[in-house]
C-alpha cells in the first residue's frame, strides 16, 4: 500500500523558516517523481514544486521567487520542502503526492494527508 | 499559465441524482486532465486520469470525457459519499506547470 506521511508543520512568524518533510513508503520511491502541493484555508490546491527520481530536474511556481527548495534522500525514501522568508499567504496544508506517468505527461496520484503550515506573528 | 476554470462552483443535488461537472481549459491540454475528490478534512483523491481512465477504487458510476479544451466529470447516480469537492488538474505544459481549477463543491440538496 502506498504511503506517504508528511512532517515538520506548525506555527511560525513571518520571514521564519520551516522545513518539511515527507516519508514515502509501499512503493519504489527513487523510481517515482514527487511533488508538493499546498491548500489554504478554504481554498482550492495550488501546485508548489516536483523533483524528478534523480533529484534533477527540479520546477516550482513562479509565485514561490526562489524562497522554497525542494529535495529528495532516495536511501531513506524521504521527500523535503525547505521553506525560508515565510509569509501570511503560505498558510495552507501542504501535501506530498507521488507523480505517475501516462501518455507523455506527469500527473499527481497518490497523496499524503497533508501537514498544515501556519504564519503568522 | 493555463487557466482552469470549472463550474458550477456549488452544485445542490439529491442523491440518486446524475450530475455534470464541467472544466474548462484556456488553451488546449489535449486528454492531459486529471479529476480529484476531497471530502472534507482529507486529502484529494485521483478519480480520473488521462481526461477518461478511471483510477483504483472508484465504481463505474464516475465517468470522464473531453479533450482539449472542454472537460466534463459524470457521476450517473450519486449516492451519500459522493458529496465532496471536485477539482480538475492540467498537467499538459512543458516545463512542468500543473494548474488546478478552483473546484465544485457537490452539496446535498
Amino acid at each position: 500500500e502506498v504511503q506517504l506521511v508528511e512532517s515538520g508543520g506548525g506555527l511560525v512568524q513571518p520571514g521564519e523558516s520551516l522545513r518539511l518533510s515527507c516519508a514515502a513508503s509501499g512503493f519504489s520511491f527513487s523510481s517515482y517523481n514527487m511533488g508538493w502541493v499546498r491548500q489554504a484555508p478554504g481554498k482550492g490546491l495550488e501546485w508548489v514544486s516536483d523533483i524528478n527520481t534523480s533529484g534533477s530536474p527540479i520546477y516550482y511556481a513562479d509565485s514561490l521567487k526562489g524562497r522554497f527548495t525542494i529535495s529528495r534522500d532516495n536511501v531513506y525514501n524521504s521527500l523535503y520542502l525547505q521553506m525560508n522568508s515565510l509569509r501570511d499567504d503560505d498558510t495552507a496544508v501542504y501535501y506530498c503526492a507521488r507523480l505517475s506517468y501516462s501518455s507523455g505527461s506527469y500527473y499527481f496520484d497518490y497523496w499524503g494527508q497533508g501537514t498544515l503550515v501556519a504564519v503568522s506573528s | 499559465e493555463i487557466v482552469m476554470t470549472q463550474s458550477p462552483a456549488t452544485l445542490s443535488v439529491s442523491p440518486g441524482e446524475r450530475v455534470t461537472l464541467s472544466c474548462r481549459a484556456s488553451q488546449g491540454v489535449r486528454t492531459n486532465l486529471a479529476w480529484y475528490q476531497q471530502r472534507p478534512g482529507q486529502a484529494p483523491r485521483l478519480l480520473i486520469y488521462g481526461a477518461s481512465t478511471r483510477a483504483t477504487g472508484f465504481p463505474a458510476r464516475f465517468s470522464g470525457t473531453g479533450s482539449g479544451t472542454e472537460f466534463t466529470l459524470t457521476i450517473s447516480s450519486l449516492q451519500s459519499e459522493d458529496f465532496a469537492v471536485y477539482y480538475c488538474l492540467q498537467y499538459n505544459n512543458w516545463p512542468p506547470e500543473y494548474t488546478f481549477g478552483q473546484g465544485t463543491k457537490l452539496e446535498i440538496k
